[in-house]
């Protein structure tokens, strides 16, 4: 399987702010797969990051609150814009495998 | 479309007693079909999957879980409960590829808890 990291693992952010997430692979992935998890959710897919193409949005999210980044095959940047406390959860990337393995997360807390 | 129901939020189970965690799906084409396990402040981990050939799936740590297409069900059971396995779980559904590079869509979860 996979071996998936993510930085930084939390943050506390104010609101208005811009925080980068950094998901690093150790193998060449073509697709990545950005998650978002709210307190006592579930997982909701946010965007499909191919590299050497746009990232491809779910219905609800949109690239300029969440801009994503895919500068090569094993490395994606997912930003969250402008911050707001609704913005408060678990963002986990994943990548293709057996089915989908996923990065340990990043816990952001907005106040 | 797809969507997949967990029809219980929290379960509390003994030690050493079985545990059952139900799940139903609604797809129009023959889907994948996945038990995740998230511990806590911990990542996700795939326990088992079902990608349309044996029915009953066997995964990690003793679960296993029946793909039943009259009942669309994926119930995930294990004979015995360990306190190790006090953790949320997730159902999932995908396309019938096996979900790795289609889009997953995740029930509510249920988070299992074991008495001593």
């Amino acid at each position: 399987s996979a071996v998936i990291s993510q930085k930084p693992s939390r943050d506390i952010c104010q609101r208005g702010t811009s925080l980068t997430i950094q998901c690093q692979v150790d193998s060449q992935v073509t697709m990545m797969f950005w998650y978002r998890q709210q307190p006592g959710q579930s997982l909701t897919l946010i965007a499909t990051a191919n590299q050497g193409s746009e990232a491809t949005y779910e219905s609800g999210f949109v690239i300029d609150k969440f801009p994503i980044s895919r500068p090569n095959l094993t490395f994606s940047t997912l930003t969250v814009s402008n911050m707001s406390p609704e913005d408060s959860s678990i963002y986990l990337c994943s990548v293709p495998g057996e089915t989908q393995y996923f990065g340990p997360g990043t816990r952001l807390l907005v106040l | 479309a797809q969507s997949v129901t967990q029809l219980d939020s929290h379960v509390s189970v003994s030690e050493g007693t079985p545990v059952l965690l139900r799940c139903n799906y609604s797809s129009s084409y023959s889907p994948s079909l996945f038990w995740y396990v998230q511990h806590p402040n911990k990542g996700l981990q795939l326990l088992l999957k079902y990608t349309s050939a044996a029915t009953l799936v066997k995964g990690i740590n003793g679960f296993e879980a029946e793909f039943k297409k009259s009942e669309t069900s994926f119930h995930l059971t294990k004979p015995s409960a360990h306190m190790s396995d006090a953790a949320e779980y997730f159902c999932v559904v995908s396309g019938p590829w096996g979900g790795a590079t289609n889009k997953l869509i995740f029930g509510t979860g249920t988070l299992l808890a074991v008495q001593p």
